[in-house]
């Protein structure tokens, strides 16, 4: 149980477009979502937390225009990268929790998606 | 602040060895705590977690107690093997108030040689 599916795995696009990332629970239903950024050898940097039918929350330093979140259902939340540059190359990681906003439950993670911008 | 402090790996054994990785912590109130697990180019699987003070958790052959005295939460496995080749990442939920948000040692990188 508390699968977490996360598309497309790997991106490749030239600089200026713009990617959008899925997040699903599969087999539950997720009011909040976590979108996290990892850079090579690293720990994981909390970008912002996505509560379904409200808009994010961003943590300070991560522009809200350029990291569009959407959690339009209780099972997905999308994270679009717009105008991506060559210094948005990252991975990207989300998570999903069981629970209320303010559940303890663990936070269960996507495989990643692997962004390069040429 | 929340934080988490984890051992700088990389932490290289020999196959059956013995694992141990140390995580402190520092929190207001009663955080959980927990230890994820990242495989090469994966995103992070939950390995165990504990609610409350003197809680094991275990998974895998894996188990980590929740030390609320010394603050720490370190994860141990008697026998590894090979598969157990990862990157190992300790973290706390914290209290309500903070909206619970998962806060990440820097992560600590095994490698099980045969």
């Amino acid at each position: 149980g508390a699968v977490v599916s996360q598309h497309p795995s790997r991106v490749i696009c030239k600089s200026g477009t713009s990617v959008k990332i899925e997040c699903r629970s599969l087999d539950f239903q997720a009011t909040t979502m976590f979108w996290y950024r990892q850079f090579p050898k690293q720990s994981l940097m909390l970008m912002a937390t996505s509560n379904e039918g409200s808009k994010a929350t961003y943590e300070q330093g991560v522009e809200k225009d350029k990291f569009l979140i959407n959690h339009a259902s209780l099972t997905l939340s999308t994270l679009t990268v717009t105008s991506a540059h060559p210094e948005d190359s990252s991975f990207y990681i989300c998570s999903a929790r069981v629970g209320d906003p303010y559940s303890n439950q663990p936070q269960h993670f996507g495989d990643g998606t692997r962004l390069s911008i040429l | 602040g929340n934080s988490v402090t984890q051992m700088e790996g990389p932490v290289t054994l020999s196959e059956e060895a013995f694992l141990t990785i140390n995580c402190t912590y520092t929190a207001t109130g009663y955080p959980s705590l927990f230890w994820y697990v990242q495989y090469p180019g994966e995103g992070l699987q939950l390995l165990l977690k504990a609610t409350k003070a003197d809680d094991k958790g275990s998974n895998k052959g894996f188990e980590a107690t929740y030390r609320k005295e010394t603050t720490s939460f370190h994860l141990e496995k008697g026998s590894v093997q090979v598969s157990d080749s990862a990157v190992y990442f300790c973290a706390l939920s914290g209290v309500r108030a903070a909206g619970n948000k998962l806060t990440f040692g820097g992560g600590t990188r095994v490698l099980v040689k045969p």
